[in-house]
């Protein structure tokens, strides 16, 4: 039964770096899309992008320019980063195995906030 | 892009009666069409995937159909742990999307 945990920083001043990690258990990284998915409060679900286990990735475009997916296997880990962070960037933001999402991690809520 | 707009925003229904969500795709996603159940303060779970395979442990009350750009999700009897927000996802394209939800309230 695969499992995702991720943790990272849940308040960041703008301008600030998000930096998340999710660390995958009881899987394999090949076959999937490994995905990170943000949910502002109260709004619905934002995907944000992918990596799959070639290094290929997809980003949404609306944030491509802030944002970098990357994946290390021998810790069996994946990242998000996203740079330049304002207001409209605080959600919960999730990892995830994709292409269709049947693990999700566990949320984490970022704030940005001065 | 592929925009996903669903139907209604809002459902009202009774314990025990039928519930029809729909969801329809800017452009054909093909048969690559997901939804997802959301109650608060959790992360959605996976009901339904490529259209109309129910995910594991999914109870058969939940069914998809559709094709192309017109989907549905139907539950067929609701009881109360199925009254949450509903979500279709695309991913037949990049850059993947979802629809705004459905929220499926106590009548």
């Amino acid at each position: 039964q695969v499992q995702l945990h991720q943790w990272g920083a849940g308040l960041l001043k703008p301008s600030e770096t998000l930096s998340l990690t999710c660390g995958v258990s009881g899987g394999s990284f090949s076959g999937y899309y490994w995905s990170w998915i943000r949910q502002p409060p109260g709004k619905g679900l934002e995907w944000i992008g992918e990596m799959n286990y070639s290094g290929i990735t997809n980003y949404n475009p609306s944030l491509k320019t802030r944002v970098t997916i990357s994946l290390d296997t021998s810790k069996n880990q994946f990242s998000l980063k996203l740079t330049s962070v304002t207001a409209a960037d605080t959600a919960v933001y999730y990892c995830a195995r994709g292409p269709y999402i049947s693990v999700w991690g566990q949320g984490t809520l970022v704030t940005v906030s001065s | 892009e592929i925009v996903m707009t669903q139907s209604p925003a809002t459902l009202s229904v009774s314990p025990g009666e039928r519930a029809t969500l729909s969801c329809r795709a800017s452009q054909s996603v093909g048969s690559n069409l997901a939804w997802y159940q959301q109650k608060p303060g959790q992360a959605p779970r996976l009901l339904i995937y490529i259209t109309s395979t129910r995910a594991t442990g999914i109870p058969a009350r939940f069914s998809g159909s559709g094709s192309g750009t017109e989907f549905t999700l139907t539950i067929s009897s609701l009881q109360s742990e199925d009254f949450a927000v509903y979500y279709c996802q695309q991913y037949n394209i990049w850059p993947r999307s979802f629809g705004q939800g459905t929220k499926v309230e106590i009548k």
